[in-house]
């Protein structure tokens, strides 16, 4: 499989405060990562495909000028959510794509609290 | 419309008994197939992938791929409580690139 990291594990914040989630793939160099957030007892929902040097791919409905990504380069990638509200508390989650079968590995994941 | 379909449960089963998972999917050119565990409060951890029709065993798990008719299970056998989580069924479709479809979990609990 292949090693995900995220930093922090958790984090809160004061409403419309910024929170940087960083992501970081560390046994293999991933030209795609993956943004899901997570709320409680629901499924994972894909917020964005992040690609490395080039500009994020966001999925309907996700805006993408409140969670900015970056995917500067083949390690890491960066997702920051603006001007955080109650609403965005969530778990979020990244992943990366396998090198052999197009399977995803998740990192631990970031609890965010918006107070 | 690609959508992955699973029984959200919860599914309760003795300890060592055969735990049975399902998962249809809607989209005639998904092409792998995978099944996740998510324990609570953590991230989804891959237990199991398969991408031919048929049966694929690791250790006490066995995934059962039927492109036919669109279906992928897990078994479980010999059942744990450790093996308590809910399980995600993920199917791959190519098109232009790789997109993922989760399905909304199976939540197990294995009783002692």
């Amino acid at each position: 499989g292949a090693v995900v990291s995220q930093h922090p594990s958790r984090v809160i914040c004061k409403s419309g405060t910024s929170v940087k989630i960083e992501c970081r793939s560390l046994d293999f160099q991933a030209t795609t990562m993956f943004w899901y957030r997570q709320f409680p007892k629901q499924s994972l929902m894909l917020m964005a495909t992040s690609n490395e040097g080039s500009k994020a791919t966001y999925e309907q409905g996700v805006e993408k000028d409140k969670f900015l990504i970056n995917h500067a380069s083949l390690t890491l990638s960066t997702l920051t959510v603006t001007s955080a509200h109650p609403e965005d508390s969530s778990f979020y989650i990244c992943s990366i794509e396998g090198r052999s079968y197009n399977e995803q590995f998740f990192g631990p994941g970031t609890r965010l609290t918006v107070l | 419309q690609k959508e992955v379909e699973q029984n959200s449960g919860p599914l309760s089963v003795p300890e060592g008994a055969i735990a049975s998972l399902n998962c249809t999917y809607s989209d005639r050119v998904s092409q792998s197939f995978f099944w996740y565990r998510q324990y609570s409060g953590k991230s989804p951890e891959l237990i199991m992938s398969i991408y031919s029709n048929g049966d694929k065993e690791d250790g006490r798990f066995t995934a059962q791929l039927n492109k036919a008719s669109q279906y992928v299970s897990q078994l479980i056998r010999d059942s744990q409580p450790s093996d308590s989580a809910t399980y995600l069924c993920a199917v791959n479709v190519f098109v232009g690139g790789n997109q993922f479809y989760f399905g909304t979990g199976t939540s197990l609990t294995v009783i002692p």
